[in-house]
C-alpha cells in the first residue's frame, strides 16, 4: 500500500490567496483526519470524517477554513484566505474504523503564507 | 492544558543507552498511544496500550500503564542514532465525542 498521500508537499503563497491541500486516504480505510502542527501550538485536530461524513469539526480555526471528503479516496482542506498565521505543516491522516484506532499518517503540506 | 504531557521536553543520550519517556494524562482512557516523528516527516505509530493492559512490548519498545496515575512511560532499550527523533503520547478520552489528543512531543537525541 502507498500510504496516505497528501499534496503539495510544499506550498508558498502569499496572503490573501486561497489555499488547497489534498489527501488521499489508505484504501478501505473509514476514518480521515485533518490535524495541523506548529511549533508553538503541537499538532491540533482541525477536523476529522468517518465514512465521509465530518463528525467533529470542533478544530477548524475560523470559517476561513474548510474541509471536504467527497468520496471514500479523496479530501480536500482549503483556506480562504490565508493569513501569515495559517503557517504550519498540515498532515493528514487515516485510520481503518475509527478515530480510536491507530492513525497513519501522511508526509504532511509544509505551508508558508507570506 | 494538553490532555497528554511528555515529560521530559527533551533528551540526550548516548548510543547503547536506554532512553525512558513519561506521558501523564488528566481524564479516563480508552487507550494510549506512542508515535515517533523523524525530523520533517509524518507521525508513525509505535504501540497502542488499552486502558485494561499494564505494559506491551514490541521489539526494542516497552510500554507501560498506571492508570491509578494516569501515566504511561516508554522505555526504548539499547538505543541507535536512528532513533533520534521526536516521539508523541496520544490518548483516547472516554466519551461520546473522543478523539486522539497528541501531547507536545519528546525530543531524543541519541549521540553516535
Amino acid at each position: 500500500d502507498a500510504g496516505v498521500i497528501q499534496s503539495p508537499r510544499h506550498e508558498v503563497t502569499e496572503m490573501g490567496q486561497e489555499v488547497t491541500l489534498r489527501c488521499k486516504p489508505i484504501s478501505g480505510h473509514n476514518s480521515l483526519f485533518w490535524y495541523r502542527q506548529t511549533m508553538m501550538r503541537g499538532l491540533e485536530l482541525l477536523i476529522y470524517f468517518n465514512n465521509n461524513v465530518p463528525i467533529d469539526d470542533s478544530g477548524m480555526p475560523e470559517d476561513r477554513f474548510s474541509a471536504k471528503m467527497p468520496n471514500a479516496s479523496f479530501s480536500t482542506l482549503k483556506i480562504q484566505p490565508s493569513e501569515p498565521r495559517d503557517s504550519a505543516v498540515y498532515f493528514c491522516a487515516s485510520s481503518f474504523r475509527s478515530v480510536k484506532e491507530t492513525q497513519y499518517f501522511g508526509p504532511g503540506t509544509r505551508l508558508l503564507v507570506l | 492544558s494538553q490532555q497528554g504531557e511528555e515529560d521530559p521536553q527533551a533528551l540526550s543520550i548516548q548510543e547503547g543507552e536506554n532512553a525512558t519517556m513519561n506521558c501523564s494524562y488528566k481524564t479516563s482512557i480508552n487507550n494510549l498511544q506512542w508515535y515517533r516523528q523523524n525530523s520533517g516527516r509524518g507521525l508513525v505509530h509505535l504501540i497502542l496500550i488499552r486502558s485494561n493492559e499494564r505494559e506491551k512490548h514490541s521489539g526494542r519498545l516497552r510500554v507501560t500503564l498506571d492508570t491509578s496515575k494516569k501515566s504511561s512511560s516508554l522505555l526504548i532499550t539499547a538505543s541507535r542514532a536512528a532513533d533520534t527523533a521526536s516521539y508523541f503520547c496520544a490518548t483516547d478520552t472516554i466519551g461520546a465525542n473522543s478523539k486522539l489528543t497528541f501531547g507536545k512531543g519528546i525530543t531524543l537525541s541519541v549521540r553516535p
